[in-house]
């Protein structure tokens, strides 16, 4: 069964630093959604993104976040600038927008700011 | 604010019970629901989604029932086994409309005792 691939599975950086989390998403999927958890707390959402532009974001998606889809392949998260509230599971999630809105998640990349 | 939420963080149950965890939402708008479920280390992964066209809808084990008058969205579970126990958000988004926020709740533990 075809599945959402993240990369790294988990990340520990130093406060300040960049940090990219990669997605491979499904391959018909045409929606790609990143979220965040922090640890015991709900799922937030960060950011939509459809042909090759962000559809919608959050508050939490400030000028620190940056998303892009360089090669048709990788969905990716950057954060510019680490801040240590910036720990959490980060989730990327697709959808094919066809039919149901049901989104399917990846396991998720845990970042670690320290 | 906050769209979805739960009523109770915590569930504990007996192997073989049936479970209800409940939802209620804020947003009139919505109308596409989905229940996920979470296990530990794990991605959100999708169980049962209804439409706001319709009050109830069956799965595997697992109905979901929308009352929207009053805004409320339940999961029951039958003959709740171990492998159940996880955390359930609820979710809502507005179907017609691919690429906006699927938005989640706050999350009930489901703890299933043998």
């Amino acid at each position: 069964e075809p599945e959402v691939t993240q990369t790294p599975s988990h990340q520990v950086t130093q406060m300040g630093q960049e940090v990219i989390l990669r997605c491979v998403p499904i391959s018909n999927h045409l929606y790609f959604y990143w979220y965040r958890q922090i640890l015991g707390q709900k799922v937030e959402f960060l950011v939509s993104f459809y042909n090759n532009e962000i559809s919608e974001k959050s508050e939490i998606f400030d000028d620190q976040f940056s998303v892009e889809r360089p090669d048709g392949s990788n969905f990716t998260l950057k954060i510019r600038s680490t801040k240590l509230e910036d720990s959490a599971m980060y989730f990327c999630a697709g959808m094919t927008g066809v039919g149901t809105g049901e989104l399917f998640f990846g396991e998720g990349s845990r970042l670690t700011v320290l | 604010g906050e769209s979805v939420g739960l009523h109770l963080p915590t569930l504990s149950v007996q192997e073989g019970d049936n479970s209800i965890i409940n939802c209620a939402y804020s947003n009139s708008a919505s109308d596409y629901f989905i229940w996920y479920k979470q296990e530990s280390g794990k991605g959100p992964q999708f169980i049962i989604d209804i439409r706001s066209n319709m009050d109830k809808r069956q799965g595997q084990r697992v109905t979901v029932l929308l009352n929207k008058t009053v805004k409320h969205l339940s999961l029951q579970i039958a003959a709740t086994q171990p492998g159940d126990s996880a955390v359930y958000f609820c979710a809502e988004n507005r179907a017609n409309q691919a690429g906006t926020a699927l938005i989640f709740g706050k999350g009930t533990t489901l703890s299933v005792s043998s």
